[in-house]
């Protein structure tokens, strides 16, 4: 089936550690995007990509990087410079970039970063 | 983007109408409003949006007020899965440039669906 895959579902890190989550989508979508969302809060834009080899930074990318060499993979570093990461982490992707940006986000199931 | 207005959360009988408000004041002309869902700790689902005219899929139903500063999902069956956190956003479609991709998700509805 087409969809939206991240991995880890679960992952635990010690703090200064540098930790990678992983995003592929199937859907043949030109966007891809990260989400941060803490506990009864709403969804935070870390990152988003219209374009393979493009990304540009969201409302809070201090202490992340993203990159985008291939269309279907869009990871997230989660480095030691950022400063509360504990959090659930969303990965969404779109079908039309631009102009025909339709607003529709497919979300995948999300990460859920816990430091000690 | 247009800063939207949920109650924090509503109550439904399972296989009645839920009606969820969401109020837009300052929305401007070019800004859809758009509905999504997010069943805990899953990631949010695309439910529907519209610009001006009432729309409804397989879903629900979106009723946007005449003067667009307000509307109202309509789940017309509600069940026991329907229950989730209901998230109203307004944005402008096709936007581009600084305002692409965000979609500024509020704190939301968080409907709970009871037998």
């Amino acid at each position: 089936d087409g969809g939206i895959t991240q991995s880890p579902k679960y992952l635990f890190r010690k703090e200064g550690q540098n930790v990678t989550l992983s995003c592929e989508q199937n859907l043949n979508h030109d966007a891809m995007y990260w989400y941060r969302q803490d506990p009864g809060q709403g969804l935070r834009l870390i990152y988003y990509s219209q374009i393979v080899n493009d990304f540009q930074k969201g409302d809070i990318a201090e202490g992340y990087s993203v990159s985008r060499e291939k269309k279907e993979s869009f990871p997230l570093t989660v480095t030691s410079a950022q400063k509360n990461p504990t959090a659930f982490y969303l990965c969404a992707s779109s079908p039309q970039a631009g102009a025909r940006d339709t607003g529709e986000l497919f979300f995948g199931e999300g990460s859920r970063l816990t430091v000690l | 983007d247009a800063k939207t207005t949920q109650p924090p959360s509503m109550d439904c009988a399972e296989g009645r109408a839920a009606n969820l408000p969401c109020n837009h004041s300052t929305i401007s002309g070019n800004e859809y409003v758009y509905w999504y869902r997010q069943i805990h700790s899953q990631g949010p689902q695309y439910i529907i949006h519209g610009l001006k005219n009432n729309e409804t899929n397989e879903m629900a139903s979106l009723i946007i007020t005449e003067d667009r500063k307000s509307s109202t999902l309509i789940l017309p069956h509600a069940t026991l899965r329907d229950t989730a956190v209901y998230y109203c956003i307004v944005r402008p479609l096709g936007a581009g440039g600084t305002s692409y991709g965000k979609l500024t998700f509020g704190q939301g509805t968080i409907l709970t669906v009871h037998p």
